[in-house]
């Protein structure tokens, strides 16, 4: 069964400075992964998902995520936080076809000015 | 906007009582997905349906059921209500290989 961890609860970065939300992963065929934000009283958004090719994969508004086989990881970055980036955001994975989402617990991103 | 709809987006109701929340998937979508979301649990995925039949169960308590219609429209039944039942349900839709596409969730409050 594929499973997903967010080490980080919640995690502060200074406006303009680089932001990593972590998320490492479990899965027994190929990953399919996905980054989510998640703003107050709304549905997830679909920011990036990596199913193959080049391991950095570009998103919505400024996002990437890397993808690193080896270490089972696929951590979220941007090279310059906004404070309109405060929100939480929820890692995904699946294995393939068109099996459900399986997320992560979420990581609260406080940008602060 | 995901153009998937749910309602309603607040609910308060008892405990013991039962009560529906409805999705409208996206147009063209042929699988919805339910989830439910608590400060404890995090997001938890209870059932998939792919064009109106049951494609995949999760954590889904039996008080609690659903079905997809013909018309791709789906409904959670969720039927003797606990206080810890008290969370975001959210639906979601997509087509074959797609992201998923939220809606904005049912608050539902158990007293």
């Amino acid at each position: 069964a594929q499973s997903v961890a967010q080490p980080e609860d919640q995690v502060n970065v200074a406006e303009g400075n680089p932001l990593t939300v972590k998320c490492t992963y479990s899965v027994s065929g190929n990953p399919y992964l996905f980054w989510y934000v998640q703003y107050p009283n709304r549905g997830l958004q679909f920011l990036l998902k990596y199913i193959t090719g080049d391991n950095l994969v570009k998103g919505s508004y400024g996002f990437e995520a890397e993808f690193n086989k080896s270490q089972t990881s696929f951590h979220l970055k941007k090279p310059s936080a906004l404070v309109s980036d405060s929100a939480l955001y929820f890692c995904a994975v699946r294995d393939g076809g068109n099996t459900p989402l399986v997320f992560g617990k979420g990581t609260r991103l406080s940008v602060i000015a | 906007d995901s153009g998937v709809t749910q309602t309603p987006k607040h609910l308060i109701t008892a405990t013991g009582q039962r009560v529906t929340l409805r999705c409208s998937p996206r147009s063209g979508d042929l699988s919805v997905y339910w989830y439910q979301q608590s400060l404890d649990q995090g997001l938890q995925f209870l059932i998939q349906y792919y064009n109106g039949e049951e494609r995949a169960k999760g954590n889904i308590l039996e008080r609690f059921s659903a079905q997809q219609f013909p018309d791709l429209h789906s409904e959670l039944n969720l039927s003797s209500l606990e206080l810890g039942d008290s969370a975001l349900y959210f639906c979601a839709s997509s087509v074959r290989g797609s992201p998923l596409h939220f809606g904005n969730g049912t608050r539902l409050t158990v007293t």
